[in-house]
């Protein structure tokens, strides 16, 4: 069946150090997104990407990149973690086109807690 | 910009009781309307949707109607059950943007 995971489902680090999130589908999506989740704010867009070599920020990208090398993966990497992306970070994917209708197939997410 | 406001949680109501979670958007075209659903420890599941106006999405007894006068999209179940527990987000899509804007979440607990 295809699924969408995340790895690692929990991550402790420590300010300063770079971290690498890995998001990965088997749907064959063309589109797929990273959001965090923090108490009172819902989810909030990070970065998405609607194919190879496509990327795009969202409402809170700063500290945050991505990259799109193919269908399957989009990598999230926190640059330089900061105690203000202790969050929960959850990958999506969706097919093209829909007109904004295309559901959406979310990751269990990741557990990111930076010291 | 595009947003959805939810109403304030946590909302805890006995097995069996009229569930309404108001969910109200603003959106500058003509989004298509979700709501989500978070199970503890799990990532979020597609409860419902619907795309144009006085739609009515339906799953699990769950239903909600796309009401473009009052730019709402209210979750509702006659009955609820303790296994309907959950964190529960609406959100909009609009139309060219394939990006989804969600609520901040309302927790739902139900107590036998």
């Amino acid at each position: 069946d295809a699924e969408i995971t995340q790895s690692p489902r929990h991550k402790i680090t420590e300010t300063g150090r770079q971290v690498t999130l890995a998001c990965h589908q088997t749907w064959n999506h063309n589109n797929m997104f990273w959001y965090r989740q923090d108490l009172g704010h819902g989810l909030r867009l990070i970065h998405y990407s609607y194919g190879v070599h496509d990327t795009n920020k969202g409402e809170v990208s700063d500290g945050y990149s991505v990259s799109r090398s193919n269908t399957e993966d989009l990598p999230l990497t926190l640059e330089s973690a900061a105690s203000s992306q202790t969050s929960v970070y959850f990958c999506a994917s969706s097919t093209r086109g829909g007109g904004g209708t295309a559901s959406r197939f979310f990751g269990p997410g990741t557990r990111l807690t930076v010291l | 910009g595009d947003s959805v406001t939810q109403m304030e949680g946590p909302v805890t109501l006995s097995e069996e009781a009229f569930l309404t979670i108001n969910c109200t958007y603003t959106a500058t075209g003509y989004p298509s309307l979700f709501w989500y659903v978070q199970y503890p420890g799990e990532g979020l599941q597609l409860l419902l949707k619907a795309t144009k106006a006085d739609d009515k999405g339906s799953n699990k007894g769950f239903e909600a109607t796309y009401r473009k006068e009052t730019t709402s999209f209210h979750l509702e179940k006659g009955s609820v059950q303790v296994s309907d527990s959950a964190v529960y987000f609406c959100a909009l899509s609009d139309q060219g943007a394939q990006k989804l804007v969600f609520g901040q979440g309302t927790r739902l607990t139900i107590n036998p």
